[in-house]
């Protein structure tokens, strides 16, 4: 267990809808960090909050959406689903903004949020 | 972020140590290299990381090589538990960037 909640564990829905994923990180953890992960494909780098300001973009499209919440859980917002969104989508916490946690530089995961748009 | 090589697949017998090379030609002197594995489709565990020297941990060891643009990770007697996607990552920033991985197969 590394201390990581996602939910919901698994959504369907259909295209054109909205969802929420739920992320709350490790106790004391100020970063949260989001991952997708498509069917046979690589995890890709969404975005990354520290102490609820965003600190790192990557590969997410206009119809996604996060933020940070003062009690520090993260929300990702996917907007106008298509099919191809359909994907695993991880959180992950760690202590500092650099990635840093105590002395290990660990990421910690989550067990992902299953999406799957019909 | 340097970006990183690894041998997309890999096959090694249970007990027997697997070595795992990852190349990263372009990293910079302060960027570290990270590994991580995942298994089956659960979420990415830490497994070890290092800058220069050799590391060690209770899960694996890492060496690096002198002029930091390559590394092996070893899994020194390995199980059927340790079946998994292992990914090699650079990083010097906020972020990591995870690349296709090695999918490490332990055979019975």
């Amino acid at each position: 267990d590394s201390g990581v909640t996602q939910t919901p564990k698994h959504l369907i829905t259909a295209t054109g809808q909205r969802v929420t994923l739920r992320c709350s990180p490790r106790s004391g953890d100020l970063s949260v960090y989001w991952y997708q992960q498509s069917l046979d494909q690589g995890l890709q780098f969404l975005i990354q909050y520290y102490n609820g300001e965003e600190r790192a973009k990557g590969n997410i499209l206009e119809r996604f959406s996060a933020q940070q919440f003062p009690d520090l859980h993260s929300e990702l917002n996917l907007s106008s689903l298509e099919l191809g969104d359909s994907a695993l989508y991880f959180c992950a916490s760690s202590l500092t903004t650099s990635g840093e946690s105590k002395n290990t530089g660990e990421l910690f995961f989550g067990e992902g949020s299953r999406l799957t748009v019909l | 972020d340097a970006k990183t090589t690894q041998p997309t697949s890999m096959d090694c017998a249970e007990g027997r140590a697997a070595n795992l090379p990852c190349n990263h030609s372009t990293i910079s002197g302060n960027e570290y290299v990270y590994w991580y594995r995942q298994i089956h489709s659960q979420g990415p565990q830490y497994i070890i990381h290092g800058l220069k020297n050799n590391e060690t941990n209770e899960m694996a060891s890492l060496i690096i090589t002198e002029d930091r643009k390559s590394s092996t990770l070893i899994l020194p007697h390995a199980t059927l538990r340790d079946t998994a996607v292992y990914y090699c990552i650079v990083r010097g920033a906020q972020k990591l960037v995870f690349g296709q991985g090695t999918r490490l197969t332990i055979n019975p």
